[in-house]
């Protein structure tokens, strides 16, 4: 069964450092979503492509995060410089559409700690 | 906006009892309403979906749920509880409005004890 791959699992930083998440949606998926889910709640969207356009990024705190899906396939999120309250865990998840009936298919996650 | 309400942040109930999750929803517009479970640092997984059409809508591992629009409730149901089923799960809605966005609820803890 296809899977939504992340890496890393888990990442250790200093505040001030530079970091960045890899997601490999399942193959022929074109929308993928980056979403934060903070210790004890619900993810939250951060970003939405639809192919390698941005579809949503409104929740994204563009001064130091980044998001990227250059051919359309794979993604980078980045955060530079890391900041003690973005110690989460981040979400890759894909689905065939955007579309509100599609199932969204989510990864392992990173979890990010920031010292 | 659309919001999604679980109530109880922790439920514990004995193995072989019945597992009654809570969600209340908002929507403007029609909704589409999913259940996924998640266990210690993993990602979520799906365990059904509602997309108006059969109101009762029936999972994985034994789980339903049934979408009642009057209530704007969606509740997670498992007759019978089994000790694999202590996990995270939350509720989450989306709708045309929102594009493919999840809203996603502050999530219930289930404990199962033996």
């Amino acid at each position: 069964e296809a899977e939504v791959a992340q890496s890393p699992r888990y990442k250790i930083t200093e505040k001030s450092q530079a970091v960045a998440f890899w997601c490999d949606p399942i193959s022929g998926h074109a929308t993928l979503y980056w979403y934060r889910q903070i210790l004890g709640q619900g993810p939250e969207l951060l970003v939405q492509f639809q192919d390698e356009s941005v579809v949503d990024d409104s929740q994204l705190p563009k001064d130091r995060f980044s998001a990227e899906r250059l051919k359309g396939v794979d993604s980078t999120l980045k955060i530079q410089p890391a900041e003690l309250g973005d110690s989460a865990m981040y979400l890759c998840a894909s689905s065939p559409s955007g579309g509100p009936s599609y199932t969204q298919y989510f990864g392992p996650g990173t979890r990010l700690t920031v010292l | 906006a659309q919001s999604v309400t679980q109530l109880g942040s922790h439920v514990s109930v004995s193995e072989g009892a019945l597992v009654l999750l809570r969600c209340n929803y908002s929507s403007s517009v029609p909704p589409y309403l999913f259940w996924y479970v998640q266990y210690p640092n993993q990602g979520l997984q799906l365990l059904l979906k509602y997309t108006s059409a059969a109101t009762l809508v029936k999972g994985i591992n034994g789980f339903e749920a049934e979408f009642k629009k009057s209530e704007t409730s969606f509740h997670l149901t498992k007759p019978s509880a089994h000790m694999s089923d202590a996990a995270e799960y939350f509720c989450a809605v989306s709708n045309y409005n929102q594009g493919g966005k999840l809203i996603f609820g502050q999530g219930t803890e289930l404990s199962v004890k033996p």
